[in-house]
C-alpha cells in the first residue's frame, strides 16, 4: 500500500502571500499525482493532475511540480477563496488504491 | 451543467443495509470510470471503490466482500450498496468521475452522509 503524507498540516498565510504545500509519496508513483481543493460543506474540487497539468478554469497561481515520490503545491500571491484544505492523492496503483494525503489546511 | 447528485445516505444499525445513489447529468455515467469516496473527521478522504468498463469494479480492503458498486445506464446513476455496515463506515460518501483516462477524481458531488450507531 501507499502510504501518503502531507506537510505541513497548517499554513498560516496573509493574502497576497504564496504558499508552498508538500506531499510525499512512501513508493513511487511516477507522475501520477492529483491535488484538490476543499471547502467546509463541499466536495474537493480538482485542481492539478498529472503532477502538473492545471485543470481547465483553474486560476494560473496554482502550479504542481514533482514526480517519482516528491511533490509540490505552490500558490501564488494568496487569494480570499483559496483558504481552504489541499490533498494530494496519487492514481499509481495497480490493482487501483487511490490513495489520499492527510491534507494541509491554508488558512489565514 | 456537468453535476453528480448523491442521496441515500442516513442512520442505520451496525450490521444493516443501505444503497446509496448519484444522479448524473451533463454526461453518461455508463460511458465514464465512476467511483465512490468516503470522508471522516478521523481518516480524511479514502477511496472505496471504482468500476471501469464493462463491470471491472475494484474495492478498498476495508468494504471488500461487503460493498457493491453499479450503474444503471437508463437512469444514469451509479450506485453503492453497502451490506454488514459497522460504526467505522460511518462517513460522508462522495460519487466522483474518473477522468483524464483515470488520473484523477475531475467532478465531485456534494456528498450523502451515513452514520452507523445503534
Amino acid at each position: 500500500e501507499i502510504v501518503m503524507t502531507q506537510s505541513p498540516a497548517t499554513l498560516s498565510v496573509s493574502p497576497g502571500e504564496g504558499a508552498t504545500l508538500s506531499c510525499r509519496a512512501s513508493q513511487s508513483v511516477s507522475n501520477n499525482l492529483a491535488w484538490y481543493q476543499q471547502k467546509p460543506g463541499q466536495g474537493p474540487r480538482l485542481l492539478i493532475y498529472g503532477a502538473s497539468t492545471r485543470v481547465t478554469g483553474i486560476p494560473a497561481r496554482f502550479s504542481g511540480s514533482g514526480s517519482g515520490t516528491e511533490f509540490t503545491l505552490t500558490i501564488t500571491s494568496l487569494q480570499s477563496e483559496d483558504f481552504a484544505i489541499y490533498y494530494c492523492q496519487q492514481s499509481n496503483s495497480w490493482p487501483p488504491e487511490f490513495t489520499f494525503g492527510p491534507g494541509t489546511k491554508v488558512d489565514i | 451543467e456537468v453535476q453528480l447528485v448523491e442521496s441515500g445516505g442516513g442512520l442505520v444499525q451496525p450490521g444493516g443495509s443501505l444503497r446509496l445513489s448519484c444522479a448524473a447529468s451533463g454526461f453518461t455515467v455508463s460511458s465514464n470510470y465512476m467511483s465512490w469516496v468516503r470522508q471522516t473527521p478521523g481518516k480524511g478522504l479514502e477511496w472505496v471503490s471504482v468500476v471501469y468498463s464493462g463491470h471491472n469494479t475494484y474495492y478498498a480492503d476495508s468494504v471488500k466482500g461487503r460493498f457493491t458498486i453499479s450503474r444503471d445506464s437508463s437512469k444514469n446513476t451509479l450506485y453503492l450498496q453497502m451490506n454488514s455496515l459497522r460504526v467505522e463506515d460511518t462517513a460522508v460518501y462522495y460519487c466522483a468521475r474518473l477522468g483524464y483516462d483515470g488520473a484523477a477524481l475531475d467532478i465531485w458531488g456534494q456528498g450523502t452522509m451515513v452514520t452507523v450507531s445503534s
